[in-house]
């Protein structure tokens, strides 16, 4: 009950397009959702985070979509570029992120020019 | 703003050796945390800390590894002895431990290699 399930486990998208990575999670009490982002060698760096109190959360280039009925969230990247080719991971914690964060095994993109 | 210090960036042993990481937090963050990634997955927790108590060492295997984080700042990790299946990227992550959303800010993690 504590898992996040994260897919596709790998992504290419054309530059431009749009990238998509899902999410799902069992624990209903888990109320904090982020996405982090890492380059190889680096540590993971926050991107995007959501409460379950929206359904939507838009940063730039990066939207979360946030569906509680179904226990589900993802990640969309619009015009992707080169520079967005990284791992990503979605997460979730409870109490707002104090609790301990339960990673999903990662999707890397790659956005091709 | 310095961000999460982490050192040493890599290192080899032999199995059977002991290993230490060391963390230096962001300035003012009260929470500090330690997190192992295997290759190809996720973080996962291995001890979280308010100032100098260890709050959630659930994940900690106790027998070999062990941690401490004197006045609440700096944090060590260590592994006594190593294993074949200790090698992994060993992340520290700290935060200010304030307000509604407790964002967790990653150091750059020490990639042990066990032989």
């Amino acid at each position: 009950q504590q898992q996040v399930k994260q897919s596709p486990q790998s992504l290419i998208v054309q530059k431009g397009g749009i990238s998509i990575i899902n999410c799902a999670y069992e624990n209903t009490a888990f109320d904090y959702f982020p996405w982090y982002q890492q380059f190889p060698g680096k540590g993971p760096a926050l991107l995007i985070a959501i409460r379950p109190d929206v359904s939507e959360k838009k940063e730039g280039r990066f939207t979360i979509s946030f569906n509680k009925s179904a226990k589900q969230f993802s990640l969309h990247i619009m015009d992707s570029q080169p520079g967005d080719s990284a791992t990503y991971f979605c997460a979730a914690s409870s109490s707002g992120g104090y609790n301990k964060l339960i990673f999903g095994a990662g999707t890397r993109l790659a956005v091709h020019p | 703003e310095a961000g999460v210090v982490q050192s040493p960036r890599y290192k080899i042993i032999e199995k059977k050796q002991p290993v230490a990481f060391w963390c230096n937090p962001i300035s003012g963050h009260n929470t500090l945390y330690w997190y192992r990634q295997n290759l190809g997955q996720g973080p996962e927790l291995l001890i979280r800390y308010e100032n100098e108590e260890a709050v959630d060492d659930s994940q900690l295997p106790k027998d070999r590894f062990s941690a401490e984080r004197l006045k609440g700042v700096d944090s060590t990790l260590k592994i006594q002895p190593a294993e074949l299946g200790d090698s992994a990227v060993y992340l520290c992550a700290s935060s200010s431990g304030s307000g509604d959303y407790n964002e967790q800010f990653f150091g750059p993690g020490t990639r042990l290699t066990v032989l």
